[in-house]
């Protein structure tokens, strides 16, 4: 099984300030066709989680350019360029290319 | 408006069955694939299964293999997960998700909740 390890486990940010986020996975994720099936997720609180980023570095529909992920094979990172207070919340990467699908553990943010 | 909404979530004695379902509005259900994620109590999260377009292709966690069966109408827009032999580690918050591409689930419902407890 792909194991996924995020980094850190939470983060507290000013608002303005940068946050990055690390995702290691335990294999490779690029798939037959080149493609690397690394998403991103935010959950806010209380709420359902939110796709915000998919196959590395496509932003999802209506995600603000503030967020970008990059990477390649096993190790890959999330960045937001300046945090803002309706980002706070656990972020989840996952993979999708190998069976069975997987998730990391999370990384809390906070606005300080 | 896309909305997934999940139903069927209740208190269950260990050893039971329930059956969540999911009803799609707002897109095409029979054009995506689709997927159950499900969270413990202040937990992560954890795929649970998910299946194909017009459910020919059907995959599970090994932890729900063999007791979770996914299906799909695609004439009423709804996706269900029967459970059987439930556990009590199976309690968690039950998600459907919509798969965007290549299981990025980009419209995810509610939640239901599953408390599996004597």
């Amino acid at each position: 099984d792909t194991v996924m390890t995020q980094s850190p486990l939470s983060l507290s940010v000013t608002p303005g300030q940068p946050a990055s986020i690390s995702c290691k996975s335990s294999q490779s994720l690029q798939d037959s066709d080149g493609k690397t099936h690394l998403h991103w997720y935010l959950q806010k609180p209380g709420q359902s989680p939110q796709l915000l980023i998919y196959d590395v570095s496509s932003r999802s529909s209506g995600v603000p350019d503030r967020f970008s992920g990059s990477g390649s094979g096993t190790d890959f990172t999330l960045k937001i360029s300046r945090v803002e207070a309706e980002d706070v919340g656990i972020y989840y990467c996952m993979q999708g290319t190998h069976l069975p699908l997987s998730f990391g553990g999370g990384t809390k943010v906070e606005i300080k | 408006e896309m909305q997934l909404v999940e139903s069927g979530g209740a208190l269950v004695q260990p050893g039971g069955s329930l059956r969540l379902s999911c009803a799609a509005s707002g897109f095409t259900f029979s054009n995506y694939w689709m997927s159950w994620v499900r969270q413990a109590p202040g937990k992560g999260l954890e795929w649970v299964s998910h299946m194909d377009l017009d459910g020919s292709v059907t995959r599970y966690a090994d932890s729900v293999k063999g007791r979770f069966t996914i299906s799909r109408d695609n004439a009423k827009n709804t996706l269900d997960l029967q459970m059987s032999s439930l556990r009590v580690e199976d309690t968690a918050v039950y998600y459907c998700g919509k798969d965007l591409t290549w299981n990025a689930l980009n419209l995810w419902g509610q939640g239901t909740m599953v408390t599996v407890s004597s």
